[in-house]
C-alpha cells in the first residue's frame, strides 16, 4: 500500500530474548511483504518474506507473521544474539504504480549483552 | 553468484555539479530500482528500469535520471547538484521487477553535497 506504519523506532532488548516488530499497510490489495535488515555501512539486506497467501512463514530464529484482515504483518526473532543489532526495514509493494516499494520507517535493535 | 555492486562507494561534491553514480545488478536481473535514503524521509523510490525502458518514477525533481544499458547495468545522475541532495543512493535488482520479485539491494554510494 500507499503507507507502511513501523513500529517501535527504536527496540532494545537482552540477548537470548524475543524481539517484535510490526507493521501496518493501507491497501488490502498488496500480497508481498519483505523484511530487511540494515547493518551499519552496508544495504539493506532481505531476511524474510511473506505472500498473502500464507499466514507465518519461519526460518531457523526469524519468523514473519500476517494478518490480512488487520491488514498487519511482523517480524519476530527468537533468542536474540548482538550481531542481530541492525535497523530493520518492512516493505509492501506500492498501488499507485507499478514496481515500487514502500517501506516502514525502520527499527533500531539492539541486542544488550 | 555476485551481489549487486554499486560504485562508487563515496562522493563528495560541490553545489551545482553534477555527478553520476553506477549499480551492475545480480547476474540475470534485468529490473534495476533506485532508492535515496536519508535519516528524514528514510527510503524513497526515484526510478525503476528493466529492458532499458524506464517503467516508474518517483516524485523527485527533473535534476534526477537514469538509464539502463543493454546488459542491465544503470547509472543515475543527478545535476545541479543542492546540499539537499546528501544522501546514500541505493541500487536494487531483482528478476522481474514486479511486486512479487524480491529486490536485492548493493550497499549504496554515500553522497555528500557541500
Amino acid at each position: 500500500g500507499e503507507n507502511v506504519e513501523q513500529h517501535p523506532s527504536t527496540l532494545s532488548v537482552q540477548e537470548g530474548d524475543s524481539a517484535v516488530i510490526k507493521c501496518t499497510y493501507s491497501d488490502s490489495a498488496s500480497n508481498y511483504f519483505p523484511w530487511y535488515k540494515q547493518e551499519l555501512g552496508k544495504g539493506p539486506q532481505l531476511i524474510i518474506d511473506i505472500r498473502s497467501n500464507v499466514g507465518e512463514k519461519k526460518d531457523q530464529r526469524i519468523a514473519v507473521t500476517l494478518n490480512k484482515t488487520a491488514k498487519h504483518f511482523s517480524l519476530h526473532i527468537t533468542e536474540t544474539q548482538p550481531e542481530d543489532s541492525a535497523v530493520y526495514f518492512c516493505a509492501a509493494p506500492s498501488t499507485s504504480g507499478t514496481y515500487k516499494y514502500i517501506f516502514g520507517t525502520g527499527t533500531r535493535l539492539k541486542v544488550l549483552a | 553468484k555476485a551481489g549487486v555492486t554499486q560504485t562508487p562507494r563515496y562522493l563528495i561534491k560541490t553545489r551545482g555539479q553534477q555527478v553520476t553514480l553506477s549499480c551492475s545488478p545480480i547476474s540475470g536481473h534485468r529490473s534495476v530500482s533506485w532508492y535515496q535514503q536519508t535519516p528524514g524521509q528514510g527510503l524513497q523510490f526515484l526510478f525503476e528500469y528493466f529492458s532499458e525502458t524506464q517503467r516508474n518514477k518517483g516524485n523527485f525533481p527533473g535534476r534526477f535520471s537514469g538509464r539502463q544499458f543493454s546488459n542491465s547495468r544503470s547509472e543515475m545522475n543527478v545535476s545541479t547538484l543542492e546540499l539537499g541532495d546528501s544522501a546514500l543512493y541505493l541500487c536494487a535488482s531483482s528478476v522481474t521487477g514486479g511486486n512479487n520479485s524480491p529486490l536485492h539491494f548493493g550497499n549504496g554510494t554515500r553522497l555528500t553535497v557541500t
